[in-house]
């Protein structure tokens, strides 16, 4: 069984950066898709990007200015950069792995069990 | 543009069935969609795969209540015999093109 432990600052200044991580237990890191996405209090799941086993990287289009994602894979982690954050920020923060599932889909098999992120002065 | 559209809501009564639906936008209807659950306060959990000709592949786990199946541009999450612990927001979600889409959610309610 995989497990996704999400750590990092609960509390964030307006325009600083958020930083998070997603270490990852049993199964390698050096495969699969790892992703970030986001729930706004009270609102729906929103993707905000994901880094590849082949290298690649991929962004929300809204967030993409802002966002890196990145790899360790020595240290079987990942992780979250956003910069310039403000109070629309604001969220429950998870990781994911996603697997091809064939046509169009990759999906996401394994999540994180969340951490939220406050952007407050 | 690819989007999902999922009706906000839904309610079922203890023991009954409930279908729930996750539409693709025009000119998308041959994708497949996985379904999560989202149990309150907790962080989602991957139900299944869902393919345009209605076959499906669930997580490990998955009780055999839970189901989908297709029709045209709708994909659908079923499930029977409904237990308290079935009430949840559940999220389809796809991609395409590198990138990941969710639908709004729908809200289930167990009378």
């Amino acid at each position: 069984q995989v497990r996704l432990q999400e750590s990092g600052p609960g509390l964030v200044k307006p325009s600083e950066t958020l930083s998070l991580t997603c270490t990852v237990s049993a199964g390698s890191i050096s495969s699969y898709q790892w992703s970030w996405i986001r729930q706004s209090p009270g609102k729906g799941l929103e993707w905000i990007g994901y880094y590849s086993y082949s290298g690649s990287s991929n962004y929300n289009p809204s967030l993409k200015s802002r966002v890196t994602v990145s790899l360790d894979t020595s240290k079987t982690q990942f992780s979250l950069k956003l910069t310039s954050v403000t109070d629309a920020d604001t969220a429950v923060y998870y990781c994911a792995r996603a697997l091809p599932g064939g046509y169009n889909l990759w999906y996401f098999d394994w999540w994180g069990q969340g951490t939220l992120v406050t952007v407050s002065s | 543009q690819l989007v999902l559209t999922q009706s906000p809501s839904a309610s079922a009564s203890l023991g009954a069935s409930v279908k729930l639906t996750c539409t693709l936008s025009s000119g998308h209807s041959s994708y497949a969609i996985a379904w999560h659950q989202q149990q309150p306060e907790k962080g989602p959990r991957y139900l299944m795969k869902v393919y345009s000709d209605g076959s499906h592949n669930k997580g490990d786990g998955i009780p055999d209540r839970f189901s989908g199946s297709s029709s045209g541009a709708e994909r659908y999450l079923t499930i029977s015999s409904l237990q308290s612990e079935d009430e949840a927001d559940y999220y389809c979600q796809t991609s395409a093109t590198g990138s990941v889409i969710f639908g709004g959610g729908t809200k289930l309610t167990v009378l």
